[in-house]
């Protein structure tokens, strides 16, 4: 089952903040966000497995809600390295496939 | 280690051939996922292994595709009878389950039908 992420687009000046999200009608096992930048492969964010885990490196981190069907993926004082397409990539169990949402594309200009 | 590995990177190829593209995941990672992304959209799942074992193929996957991984290596994604509407880029995807289920992903087979 497909997630669905939003907003569909965002455009940031240097420095703003932004929020993406993931949502699934059911419980997730697994959330998995990636960056991909134009003509390049998915590049590997983060992963969150626990309900109520939060997670995150430099300015980039994720929530898992408790109830595990949202994701949310915060970006602060976004850089212009920050502009690509965010997918959040989910599993509905350990024996299921990695299945992706339709992206959020990132616009940070200066 | 050098992550995965897909190969070719771009191939062009006229309707109604076939074509094969090799990917190498991580060595050691048992999980290894085929997708298929066009412009604008994220990527659309076709089939996953654990090991050697086909554990998944999408509904929407045509018959014209199969997938192998023999040994539980490295895998082979085949498509027979190409059409336009195959050109897409062609993205693999290893994990090592358990232990650290992210998955990393190769750079692409770009195709490109004729």
């Amino acid at each position: 089952q497909q997630p669905v992420q939003s907003p569909q687009a965002v455009i940031l000046r240097e420095g703003e903040d932004a929020v993406i999200n993931c949502s699934s009608s059911k419980a997730l096992y697994s959330v998995h966000w990636y960056r991909q930048k134009h003509g390049e492969a998915p590049i590997f964010l983060m992963i969150l497995l626990k309900g109520g885990e939060q997670k995150g490196h430099d300015k980039i981190s994720a929530s898992f809600n408790e109830k595990k069907q949202q994701s949310s993926l915060y970006l602060t004082a976004s850089q212009l390295s920050y502009s690509g397409t965010y997918f959040c990539g989910t599993e509905n169990s350990g024996n299921t496939p990695l299945v992706f949402g339709k992206g959020t594309r990132l616009s940070v200009i200066a | 280690d050098t992550g995965v590995s897909q190969d070719p990177r771009h191939k062009i190829t006229k309707r109604g051939q076939n074509v094969t593209f090799r990917c190498d995941p991580i060595s050691e990672h048992n999980r290894l996922y085929w997708y298929r992304q066009t412009l604008g959209q994220g990527p659309e799942f076709l089939t996953y292994f654990q090991n050697e074992a086909q554990l998944e193929k999408s509904r929407l996957l045509s018959d014209r595709f199969s997938a192998e991984r023999p040994k539980g290596s490295f895998s082979t994604l085949e498509i027979q009878r190409t059409e336009q509407g195959d050109s897409a880029m062609y993205l693999c995807a290893s994990s090592l389950r358990r232990e650290a289920p992210e998955a990393f992903f190769g750079q692409g087979t770009r195709l490109t039908v004729v």
